[in-house]
């Protein structure tokens, strides 16, 4: 596609209850990053996903964050037993390939998540 | 632990007037710089990637110099307008990821 699509853009969620955000990357973008952003704090990486290579997992904060990508396509990341402290905005990006730095990330527009 | 800054943190500053703002890094294996600029309720957007030691990149009234062997980057903008007004973000590449600094925010003044 043209640019890096997210869904849903907003999502209110109970406490306890589980999530799952999605990305569609640009077409042909090897690398796919998951960050978030809580209020008034800038960018925190979870996870970066490089073609079929295993995951950059370092940045999830708890075993209840996870992430799939099928090959170089759609990815989704689930959140189980959401809390309170997980209302933020989930930011997905994707570069032509992560490997050598060179190539800018197109972010797309974030999904709004806020925990009740 | 790599540590990217950048300064001020916020800037407030006239329409029409330039203005410009750092970027500091660690010098050693380098491999390329990233700035961003962040709108307000938008996502971030690429601006410029610098790879090379005297770099310098333009687009329209905003530049940019790469000093890797100091470890440094400046951001300039030209004659400020209000659209200009956001976040700016400096991201190092490193380890096949981005360190992020944590911002300039520059607010335009009418």
């Amino acid at each position: 596609g043209a640019g890096v699509s997210q869904s849903p853009s907003n999502k209110v969620t109970e406490k306890g209850k589980d999530v799952e955000l999605r990305c569609d990357p640009i077409s042909g973008h090897t690398a796919l990053y998951w960050y978030r952003q809580r209020l008034g704090q800038g960018l925190e990486f979870l996870i970066y996903f490089q073609g079929n290579s295993a995951p950059d997992k370092s940045g999830l904060p708890s075993d209840r964050f996870s992430a799939e990508r099928t090959g170089e396509s759609v990815s989704t990341l689930t959140i189980q037993r959401t809390q309170q402290e997980d209302s933020a905005v989930y930011l997905c990006a994707s570069s032509l390939t992560g490997r050598v730095g060179a190539d800018g990330y197109t972010f797309g527009s974030g999904t709004r998540l806020t925990v009740v | 632990i790599l540590n990217v800054e950048q300064s001020p943190q916020s800037l407030h500053v006239q329409e029409g007037d330039s203005t410009n703002f750092t970027c500091s890094f660690p010098s050693s294996n380098f491999y390329a710089l990233h700035w961003y600029r962040w709108e307000t309720a938008k996502s971030p957007e690429a601006l410029f990637v610098m790879t090379l030691n005297g770099d310098e990149k333009k687009k329209g009234r905003i530049s940019a110099t790469l000093n890797t062997k100091e470890g440094y980057s400046y951001l300039y903008i030209k004659g400020s307008q209000p659209e200009d007004s956001a976040t700016y973000l400096c991201a190092l590449y490193s380890n096949y990821q981005l360190i992020w600094g944590a911002g300039t925010k520059l607010i335009i003044k009418p």
